[in-house]
């Protein structure tokens, strides 16, 4: 079945660490993005990439980055430099060209400071 | 700026009801508006979607409409089910070619459907 995979579930950073979220799909998609959702805020683009080694910033990138090197993978890696990093994270995928099937979602990682 | 909102932020019915979700958005130059569904703690769920050009999308007891030059959606929920409790998202692409296919989303309407 073709699908978005985000790895681990959850994960929990201590203070200075630097943690890696990962996100796999086997939908031959062009784009990926990731989300961020907090309670009340809806979800914010952090980062997004329409084709392979090139991405760009989305509302919220500040303490974040990421890598595009496989059109199937997009990991997001939440840096020490992020004050506030406790949230879900949500990566999507869709086609390049608006198209009849939209954005799909992977089940998301909840990140937690410690 | 696009910006999309989503009302109520709540609601809560009886079970069998039929209910509408409301969104709207400020640009009317959007590609497609997709409706979401998430249950607590999960990803999201895509319900429907609705090209700019088309008026309304139907699946199973959900349907949802779309008029743009108004700048409104709704979705509308048949003999609602408690299995229904979540909260759905509403989101629009915008049209513009710098967006770079990202989605705008609302903040959400939390749904409890009570037996």
């Amino acid at each position: 079945d073709g699908g978005i995979t985000q790895s681990p579930k959850y994960l929990f950073r201590k203070e200075g660490q630097n943690v890696t979220l990962s996100c796999e799909q086997n939908l031959n998609h062009d784009a990926m993005y990731w989300y961020r959702q907090d309670p009340g805020q809806g979800l914010r683009l952090i980062y997004y990439s329409q084709i392979v080694n090139d991405f760009q910033k989305g509302d919220i990138a500040e303490g974040y980055s990421v890598s595009r090197e496989k059109k199937e993978s997009f990991p997001l890696t939440v840096t020490s430099a992020q004050k506030n990093p406790t949230a879900f994270y949500l990566c999507a995928s869709s086609m390049r060209q608006p198209g009849e099937y939209g954005y799909t979602f992977g089940s998301g990682t909840r990140l937690t400071v410690v | 700026k696009q910006e999309v909102t989503q009302i109520p932020a709540a609601l809560s019915v009886p079970e069998g009801e039929n209910l509408v979700l409301n969104c709207s958005f400020t640009d009317s130059a959007i590609y497609n508006l997709q409706w979401f569904r998430q249950d607590p703690g999960k990803g999201l769920t895509s319900l429907l979607l609705i090209q700019s050009s088309q008026r309304e999308q139907t699946s199973g007891r959900l349907n949802a409409s779309l008029d743009k030059s108004s700048g409104r959606s709704t979705l509308y929920i048949a003999a609602s089910q408690p299995g229904d409790s979540a909260t759905y998202l509403c989101a629009v692409r915008p049209g513009l070619r710098n967006q770079g296919g990202k989605l705008i989303f609302g903040q959400g309407t939390e749904l409890s459907v009570k037996p």
